[in-house]
């Protein structure tokens, strides 16, 4: 059972423009949640990461955005450039334990 | 400080082998996580060791094991190997001292199964 969805498996952005990249989870006692970009041949590297007890984490270009009584978050990227077209992975943990990841998506910005 | 470095970075088997995976941490990481990830299945989760310890582990057959040494490289193991294991295999170091520790990845293994 996936713990940790992510619905859209692509997703183009123009240049500039907003990408938003989204996240559901399904286990409520989560609390911890991150985000990472994935290059072809590479591992996943940490991106941003927001605790439960907030709602909003803001680093530079990057914001997640989490609704816990929805079970979604969300990262927003602004403004795009081509060089964050990658693969986005969020994931979920509970008190310390596993990580639990979504499936990605793979973002593309269009010069 | 190095990365996380993965031995090796391909590998080719057939049905039925077995194989051996290595992963050496970021210096001063204790906790080590595997990772198997496969088209549309996201990134799985293996194991986690902490101290030479498995401290978590996830729902995969017995067919796959590790076990971390004292300067906290880890290896995995897969026996009896199916084509269906075939995919990357990432291990992720931390410090693995709170709750809530930010997770390094290695490049990865490529497995193939033939």
């Amino acid at each position: 059972d996936q713990q940790v969805k992510q619905n859209s498996p692509s997703l183009s952005v123009q240049e500039g423009r907003i990408s938003i990249l989204n996240c559901d989870y399904t286990n409520s006692m989560f609390d911890y949640f991150l985000w990472y970009k994935k290059y072809p041949a590479e591992g996943p590297t940490f991106l941003i990461s927001i605790s439960s007890i907030k709602d909003k984490n803001e680093d530079g270009r990057f914001t997640v955005f989490l609704n816990k009584s929805a079970k979604h978050l969300s990262l927003h990227i602004v403004p795009s450039q081509p060089g964050d077209s990658a693969v986005y992975f969020c994931a979920a943990s509970e008190a310390g334990n596993q990580f639990y990841f979504g499936t990605g998506t793979s973002l593309t910005v269009i010069p | 400080k190095a990365g996380v470095t993965q031995t090796p970075r391909y590998l080719i088997k057939t049905r039925g082998q077995q194989v051996t995976l290595s992963c050496s941490p970021i210096s001063g990481h204790r906790s080590v996580s595997w990772y198997q990830q496969t088209p549309g299945q996201g990134l799985q989760f293996l194991f986690e060791y902490f101290s030479e310890t498995q401290r978590n582990k996830g729902n995969f057959p017995g067919r796959f094991s590790g076990r971390q040494f004292s300067n906290s490289r880890s290896e995995m193991n897969v026996s009896t190997l199916e084509l269906g294991d075939s995919a990357l295999y990432l291990c992720a170091s931390s410090d693995g001292t709170s709750a809530h520790n930010e997770q390094f990845f290695g490049p990865g293994t490529r497995l193939t199964v033939l």
